[in-house]
């Protein structure tokens, strides 16, 4: 059971804005630790794209914007296209664990 | 360009042992911790363990604690992960991975582990 939780799927038409949360607890983001977001195109290796809560890589479009409150955090993606049909995850850092946590995943469909 | 190989994948008995190899071009590992992240097929990503830049600090996730051994030889600019005693819920795809600042910047391609008899 993964530590941080992420809805199994989302979808949205091109053009418009779907958002992904990512929930954990007080040991991960509650107790301060960043939220990342990694995008994963099917067959490839995950590819970072929102790092500490709401910062992007150079390259990633700014459609793509991240945020973060108290233990959740949320993926904003504006402007859907048919290319951003893919898996996203959140990761995090737990304390109680002593180790790096991520998200289950959240499969976007564009309608 | 910069890029992180993972090599050493492949099919394995029930039981038995692997040893996965890292290895990176076009920047220096050894100014970097490295994770180990696999996936099993169709499932998400699994944190596996983390090597520090000079060595002295190791992590692993309970799953594999007492199974997996994390090393990294920063002359050859590698990183392994020895694995023992595996078993089926071992297979999968796994990536080496560098950290920056604790998020992962960098992902190899992966190397596939399956562990079937």
């Amino acid at each position: 059971q993964p530590v941080l939780t992420q809805p199994p799927s989302v979808s949205g038409a091109p053009g418009q804005r779907v958002t992904i949360s990512c929930t954990g607890g007080s040991s991960n983001i509650g107790a301060g630790f960043d939220v990342h977001w990694y995008q994963q195109l099917p067959g490839t290796a995950p590819k970072l794209l929102i790092y500490a809560n709401n910062n992007r890589p150079s390259g990633v479009p700014d459609r793509f914007s991240g945020s973060k409150s108290g233990t959740s955090a949320s993926l904003v993606i504006s402007g859907l296209q048919a290319e951003d049909e893919t898996d996203f995850y959140c990761q995090s850092y737990d304390r109680s664990l002593s180790a790096w946590v991520f998200g289950g995943g959240t499969k976007l469909t564009v309608l | 360009e910069v890029l992180l190989v993972e090599s050493g994948g492949g099919l394995v008995q029930p039981g038995g042992s692997l040893r996965l190899s890292c290895s990176a071009s076009g920047f220096t590992l050894s100014s970097y911790s490295v994770h180990w992240v696999r996936q099993a097929p169709g499932k998400g990503l699994e944190y596996v363990s983390t090597i520090s830049n000079t060595g002295g600090n190791r992590h692993y996730a309970d799953s594999v604690k007492g199974r997996f051994t994390i090393s990294r030889d920063n002359s050859k600019n590698t990183v392994y992960l020895q694995m023992s005693s595996l078993g089926a819920e071992d297979t999968a795809v796994y990536y080496c991975v560098r950290d920056q600042s604790w998020y992962f910047d960098l992902w190899g391609r992966g190397a596939l582990v399956t562990v079937s008899s």
